[in-house]
């Protein structure tokens, strides 16, 4: 089935742009939903259909998706924002939803 | 408010069966697409199954195919997961979450439970 693949980690300095990167075959073609999970919390949705909002996320967090990489970028980044942070893919050949292997973001 | 309250997670020894229940409240349950997602301790997020509102569309990740069941009682605001032939592979925290409701199928989890940790060891 479809593999989307994600860096395991990534450190940005408070302040800072973080961008977390999702990658699959022609990923663009499909839609890319983004989750954050805290220690001990359940996943929390940030972006959903690429770059899309959910009521309540701060701006800081977008989201695109374009050829074979979709991305998550936090901007202006603080501590708060140390998370693991997943994408998320519907992959119609095998009806399976699909997640990355997630990314830890340290906060420097 | 949203809310999905997981139960029935416990230690089981390898082969065992368990039914997992996720319980929702504050919306209308029958109108929404319902997941299973589970965490092995200290890794990633995996999918297990879906279910459509109306139970009309059922899919499995391959690795619980033939040994999960996921079911609904929409008049109990119920979801659950039937899981036999349990391995230490299946040892996870299991959430239920659901899908955002729009057109169509498939889409983004706009609320998770709080999951239920399921161990298999002998």
């Amino acid at each position: 089935s479809y593999v989307v693949t994600q860096p395991p980690s990534v450190s940005v300095a408070p302040g800072k742009t973080a961008r977390i990167t999702c990658g699959g075959n022609k990923i663009a073609t499909k839609s890319v939903h983004w989750y954050q999970q805290k220690p001990g919390q359940a996943p929390l949705l940030v972006i959903y259909y690429d770059s899309n909002r959910p009521s309540g996320i701060p701006e800081r967090f977008s989201g695109s998706n374009t050829g074979n990489t979709a991305s998550l970028t936090v901007s202006r980044v603080e501590a708060g924002d140390e998370a693991d942070y997943y994408c998320q893919v519907w992959d119609s050949r095998s009806d399976h939803w699909v997640f990355g292997g997630g990314t830890k973001l340290t906060v420097l | 408010e949203v809310q999905l309250v997981e139960s029935g997670g416990s230690l089981v020894q390898p082969g065992g069966s368990l039914r997992l229940s996720c319980v929702a409240s504050g919306f209308i349950f029958a109108n929404y697409d319902m997941n299973w997602v589970r965490q092995a301790p200290g890794k990633g997020l995996e999918w297990v199954s879906f279910i459509s509102g109306s139970s009309g569309h059922i899919y499995y990740a391959d690795s619980v195919k033939g040994r999960f069941t996921i079911s609904r009682d929409n008049s109990k605001n119920s979801l659950y997961l039937q899981m036999s032939g349990l391995s230490a592979e299946d040892t996870a925290l299991y959430y239920c979450a659901r899908e955002t409701l729009r057109e169509g199928l498939h889409h983004d989890f706009d609320h998770w439970g709080q999951g239920t940790p399921v161990t298999v060891s002998s």
